[in-house]
């Protein structure tokens, strides 16, 4: 069965910083690029980062550019979100989702809340 | 940046027909995919590449994509299709999310 699972998350100070964990299990990571997707309580969903089969691909929203940073360990099927210099708009649920190519979707994880307060 | 909207909310009655629209600039000129968000659930993707629909999700799912606008479908409503809805697509190596629908099944 293919799964995505998210750990990680929790309580952070303004300026902090916070990594969050996704494990994958039921398929090999390196054939797949995997994104972050995140999710303010009660809003829509909004894409944060991707990273290609390697890790050699990156790409991040405009909005935690050089705040953010994405990352894999294909031999642990692992990949990674360091999220440093938090703000308060960082506060959300951030899924971890398998992409096919500059297309789909098709596997989520069930999230990881990330609160960013005082 | 490249911008998705949605309808805020679009009402059903069971059996009924739903269509969902998501518009953006030249949007039939990439793929555009779709996914359903119940309550405290992570999203499922129902239809992916415009018109494919992926194994499991019923049939009464269709989408279509042209010009401005791609349209998610959902024949024959059911109660248990009571969710919000989020059209999708890639602008260069940015992926973008629409504004999202809220389908309720009165």
């Amino acid at each position: 069965e293919v799964q995505l699972v998210e750990s990680g998350g929790g309580l952070v100070q303004p300026g902090g910083s916070l990594r969050l964990s996704c494990a994958a299990s039921g398929f090999a990571l390196s054939n797949y690029w995997i994104h972050w997707v995140r999710q303010t309580p009660g809003k829509g969903l909004v894409w944060v980062s991707g990273n290609n089969y390697d890790g050699s691909r990156t790409s991040y929203a405009d909005s935690v550019k050089g705040r953010l940073t994405i990352s894999r360990d294909n031999a642990k099927n692992t990949l990674y979100l360091q999220m440093n210099s938090l703000r308060a708009e960082d506060t959300a649920v951030y899924y971890c989702a398998r992409g096919v190519g500059y297309s789909e979707f098709d596997q989520w994880g069930q999230g990881a809340l990330v609160t960013v307060s005082s | 940046s490249y911008q998705l909207t949605q309808p805020p909310s679009v009402s059903v009655s069971p059996g009924q027909t739903a269509s969902i629209t998501c518009s953006g600039d030249k949007l039939g000129h990439i793929f555009a995919s779709w996914y359903q968000q119940k309550p405290g659930q992570s999203p499922v993707m129902v239809i992916y590449q415009d018109s494919k629909r992926p194994s499991g999700i019923p049939e009464r799912f269709s989408g279509s994509n042209s010009g401005n606008t791609a349209t998610l479908t959902i024949s024959e409503t059911q109660a248990m299709d009571e969710a919000d809805y989020y059209c999708q697509a890639w602008d260069s190596t940015t992926a973008v999310f629409g504004t999202g629908t809220k389908v309720t099944v009165l």
